[in-house]
């Protein structure tokens, strides 16, 4: 079955920039999501279709899916960006659902 | 406003049964397909189950194809996972997700339903 990498862990100080890859065998050719999950509460879509915000979604957040590597990216990070974010795509060859492995996001 | 509503979970035997459900509300449900993800104490999401927006194709996870049967009641506006076999590592959140930006765009979920397998 198709596997999504992330790594687990990334740490940004307040106002950087923080970025989280998602690797898996050609992803360039799928559409990549990118779901927030803040402690204690569901997931929130921020990216869909690899590179385009849902209704609601700062334009801090942008992103990008070519070749064998997804990228989210958190631009001027804040406090409340402090979440696990997991990128998750269709798997028409299992006709299955993926998501990776989830990243947790630390504001230090 | 769309609201996902989850219920049915709680505790099971090791081999017993639980069967959820999914209420939904604020959108137009027979027009988007529909989603079961899990998660497992402390870790992350783990896709289950979806199906189409008319119910006439149905997926599942290799870890509980046979197992788990999802369902829909488009005039109710009600998904379903009936879950068979449970096993100890079935113990997880469930979400119902609604599917907007096909495939696989889930904008909105619900807050959840807690399954116990234990015996």
């Amino acid at each position: 079955s198709y596997v999504l990498t992330q790594p687990p862990s990334v740490s940004v100080a307040p106002g950087q920039t923080a970025t989280i890859t998602c690797g898996g065998n050609n992803i360039g050719s799928k559409s990549v999501h990118w779901s927030q999950q803040r402690p204690g509460q569901a997931p929130v879509l921020v990216i869909f279709y690899d590179s385009q915000r849902p209704p609601g979604t700062p334009d801090r957040f942008s992103a990008s899916n070519s070749g064998h590597t997804a990228i989210l990216t958190i631009d001027r990070v804040e406090a409340g960006d402090e979440a696990d974010y997991y990128c998750q795509l269709w798997d028409t060859g299992s006709a299955q659902y993926v998501f990776g492995t989830g990243t947790k996001v630390t504001v230090l | 406003e769309v609201q996902l509503l989850e219920s049915g979970g709680g505790l099971a035997r090791p081999g017993g049964s639980l069967r959820l459900s999914c209420e939904a509300s604020g959108f137009t449900f027979p027009n988007h397909g529909m989603s079961w993800v899990r998660q497992a104490p402390g870790k992350g999401l783990e896709w289950v189950s979806g199906i189409t927006n008319s119910g006439g194709s149905t997926y599942y996870a290799d870890s509980v194809k046979g197992r788990f049967t999802i369902s829909r009641d488009n005039s109710g506006s009600t998904l379903f996972l009936q879950m068979n076999s449970l096993r100890v590592e079935d113990t997880a959140i469930y979400y119902c997700a609604k599917e907007e930006y096909q495939p696989g765009g889930f904008d909105y979920w619900g807050q959840g339903t807690l399954v116990t397998v234990s015996s």
